[in-house]
């Protein structure tokens, strides 16, 4: 089945200052690789998205990039914020809205003032 | 804005008792997900639902797991038989599907079983 690892498992950054979380992903046949936000004691919230047939996506400043051949998926988020602190989950899904999402262990974003 | 809504909040139960989740996906979605989520972990997926029968199931959801959607607005989770290791966050999810593969989750309901 498919494996997502993900990195790092925390992360701190000065405001302002740039962040990137990385996930690499073993199964050939997910296509669609969504990046979650979970603020403590709440529910998962789709930040951006990113389907296989692209590269690159951008909302704002956050940004994902693909590497099919790689395997790796990456999230960046630029001139980061205290409200930006949580933790992210990148996921890896096939090509079907049925199909089984699996998840990485999670980064925990601290945005210092 | 429409949300997925779940019922209760918070459940606490004995080990080995029966319990039920509910679930309000949003109203125009085809798609329905129930994931976990042990505290402190990741979220785990255990089963996906289309068109009134399973999709997909995680080895997590073994035969002390079923769901239905007994009518056209709930989706529930039902645990036959609890164990201490049941104890975690329960979501659901529920996506519209016809080229969108995006999901929204409910709020979550708190399992613990003791």
């Amino acid at each position: 089945g498919e494996n997502v690892e993900q990195h790092p498992s925390t992360l701190s950054v000065q405001e302002g200052d740039s962040a990137v979380i990385k996930c690499t992903y073993s199964d050939s046949a997910s296509n669609y690789f969504p990046w979650y936000k979970q603020e403590l004691g709440k529910r998962p919230q789709l930040i951006i998205d990113i389907r296989s047939n692209v590269g690159e996506k951008k909302d704002q400043r956050i940004a994902v990039t693909l590497n099919k051949t790689a395997k790796h998926f990456s999230l960046h988020i630029t001139e980061t914020q205290p409200e930006d602190s949580a933790v992210y989950f990148c996921a890896a899904s096939p090509n079907t809205n049925a199909g089984k999402s699996t998840f990485g262990d999670g980064t925990t974003l601290t945005v210092k003032p | 804005e429409p949300e997925v809504t779940q019922t209760p909040s918070h459940q606490v139960t004995q080990m080995g008792q029966e319990v039920i989740l509910r679930c309000v996906p949003i109203s125009n979605h085809l798609y329905f997900y129930w994931y976990r989520q042990i505290l402190g972990q990741k979220v785990e997926f255990l089963v996906s639902f289309y068109n009134n029968e399973i999709s997909e199931k995680s080895e997590i959801f073994d035969d002390q797991f079923s769901v239905e959607r007994p009518d056209g607005s709930n989706f529930t989770l039902k645990i036959r038989s609890t164990k201490l290791e049941d104890s975690a966050m329960y979501f659901c999810a529920s996506g519209a599907g016809i080229s969108s593969y995006e999901q929204y989750f409910g709020p979550g309901t708190r399992l613990t079983v003791t």
